[in-house]
């Protein structure tokens, strides 16, 4: 596509259910990245997949999170027992150079209650 | 430890007149830095970049200046208009590194 797409673009869930995230990158994006933004807070980097390495997942606050990224393209995030601090907006970008920048998607805004 | 800050959560300018918003970090090794716009339940969209090699990059109503010695930047808008209304992070990477420290924002309002 044209842009990063992330579906759904609004969650809400109850604490302790599970969700997940998609995050459908541009087109030859070789790089994929999460990040989410907690109200008042500036953009914290979740993880980063990069063609067929090992992800790194140096920012996923919790094991309650998980990201795999299928076939180099499609990504998805997992949160498990969902809490009320993990309510945030959560931002997927992809980029064909990780040296320059990245094109983010819309976000899907979770809001766990 | 923030590396990369905003310290002004907040600015309004009148339109036409100049907009400078401020970002600082601390990591020396930083080469790459970036400004992004985000308007509401939009994704972050680029605006403007410089490399740790120059001191200001332009274009058109923008310009990033980098005072690597004082490791700040700032994003001058000039004129300013309504509809730069939203909130800008900087952010700073590079030095080998793939993944980008954001601020935590500022959000500028342009009044008409």
């Amino acid at each position: 596509g044209a842009g990063v797409s992330q579906s759904p673009s609004n969650k809400v869930t109850e604490k302790g259910k599970d969700v997940e995230l998609r995050c459908d990158p541009i087109s030859g994006h070789t790089a994929l990245y999460w990040y989410r933004q907690s109200l008042g807070q500036g953009l914290e980097f979740l993880i980063y997949f990069q063609g067929n390495s090992a992800p790194d997942k140096s920012g996923l606050p919790s094991d309650r999170f998980s990201a795999e990224r299928t076939g180099g393209s499609v990504s998805t995030l997992t949160i498990q027992r969902t809490q009320q601090e993990d309510s945030a907006v959560y931002l997927c970008a992809s980029s064909a150079d990780s040296n320059y920048g990245y094109t983010f998607g819309s976000g899907t805004r979770l809001t766990v209650v | 430890d923030q590396q990369v800050k905003q310290n002004s959560p907040s600015l309004s300018v009148q339109e036409g007149r100049i907009s400078i918003l401020n970002c600082d970090y601390t990591n020396s090794m930083f080469d790459y830095f970036l400004w992004y716009k985000k308007y509401p339940a939009e994704g972050p969209t680029f605006l403007i970049s410089i490399s740790s090699i120059k001191d200001k990059n332009e274009d058109g109503r923008f310009t990033v200046f980098l005072n690597k010695s004082a490791k700040h930047l700032s994003l001058h808008i000039v004129p300013s208009q309504p509809g730069d209304s939203a909130v800008y992070f900087c952010a700073a990477g590079g030095g080998g590194t793939y993944k980008y420290i954001f601020g935590t924002g500022t959000r500028l309002k342009v009044l008409a």
